[in-house]
C-alpha cells in the first residue's frame, strides 16, 4: 500500500482480555517493527521483524506480549490478558531494510484502552 | 546505554524561529533523526542528518549537529500555527542498527 495501515485505530478492552492489533506495512518493505508510546513518554522499542522471522524481540515487556509476521507483509501484535499498564499508543513502522537514510515509515497507531 | 534527551515544552510567536534541542549519547550513531507528531497521528519523518556532516538545510529546516558535544538541534525558521506538534530527536543503536533510539519529545507550540 501507500503507507503503513495500522488497524484498528482505537481499541478498549476490558482487564484480562486479549486483544489482537494488526499492522500492514509498505509494499516491499522487509523491514517491519513495532514501538509503544506511553503518555508523555519517548517510543519503546518492542519487536523487530526482517522478513517474517524477528531477531530481535527484546523489547517485549513480558510473555503476554507476542507477534508474528505472515508472508513477509502483514504482522500481529496481541497482548494476552491485558493489564492497565498495556494502555499505550502501539506504533507500527517499516522502512525497505534497515532506517538508513530514510528512516523508518509509521503508521497512525493503535490506541488501546484498557479499562 | 544509549539515551536522548530533549527538553519537554517550547512556545514560540507565529514568524519566530524555534530551536528544538536533543542531546545523544552514542557517538558512534550513523544517522541521526528528526520526526513530528501531530495529534492523533504517527510520526513523520522531518529530516536526518548522516553522522559526518556539521549542518543539513531542507528549505525552512536547518539541523546542526556538534558531534564533540553530543547535541543535535533542528531550527524552523518562520514558524507557522502548522507547526506545532511534538518534536522527536531519534538516533541509530549502534549495536543494532535496524533499532531507533527516540527522545520523550518536545511539544512546540506556536502562538498567534
Amino acid at each position: 500500500g501507500a503507507g503503513v495501515s495500522q488497524s484498528p485505530s482505537n481499541k478498549v478492552t476490558e482487564k484480562g482480555k486479549d486483544v489482537e492489533l494488526r499492522c500492514d506495512p509498505i509494499s516491499g518493505h522487509t523491514a517491519l517493527y513495532w514501538y509503544r508510546q506511553s503518555l508523555g513518554q519517548g517510543l519503546e522499542f518492542l519487536i523487530y521483524f526482517q522478513g517474517n522471522s524477528a531477531p530481535d524481540k527484546s523489547g517485549l515487556p513480558s510473555d503476554r506480549f507476542s507477534a508474528e509476521r505472515t508472508g513477509g507483509s502483514v504482522s500481529t501484535l496481541t497482548i494476552q490478558r491485558t493489564q492497565q499498564e498495556d494502555s499505550a499508543v502501539y506504533l507500527c513502522a517499516s522502512s525497505p531494510s534497515g532506517p538508513g537514510g530514510r528512516g523508518y515509515t509509521f503508521g497512525s497507531g493503535t490506541r488501546l484502552t484498557v479499562v | 546505554g544509549e539515551d536522548v534527551e530533549q527538553s519537554l515544552f517550547l512556545s514560540v510567536r507565529e514568524g519566530d524561529s524555534s530551536v528544538i534541542n536533543c542531546t545523544y549519547t552514542d557517538s558512534s550513531s550513523t544517522y541521526l533523526y528528526w520526526y513530528k507528531q501531530e495529534p492523533g497521528a504517527g510520526l513523520q519523518l522531518l529530516t536526518y542528518i548522516f553522522s559526518n556532516m556539521d549542518m543539513k538545510q531542507d528549505q525552512r529546516l536547518t539541523v546542526l549537529l556538534n558531534k564533540k558535544d553530543k547535541h543535535l538541534s533542528l531550527r524552523i525558521a518562520d514558524t507557522q500555527t502548522g507547526d506545532s506538534a511534538i518534536y522527536f530527536c531519534a538516533e541509530t543503536d549502534v549495536d543494532s542498527s535496524y533499532k531507533l533510539i527516540f527522545g520523550s519529545g518536545t511539544r512546540l507550540l506556536v502562538r498567534p
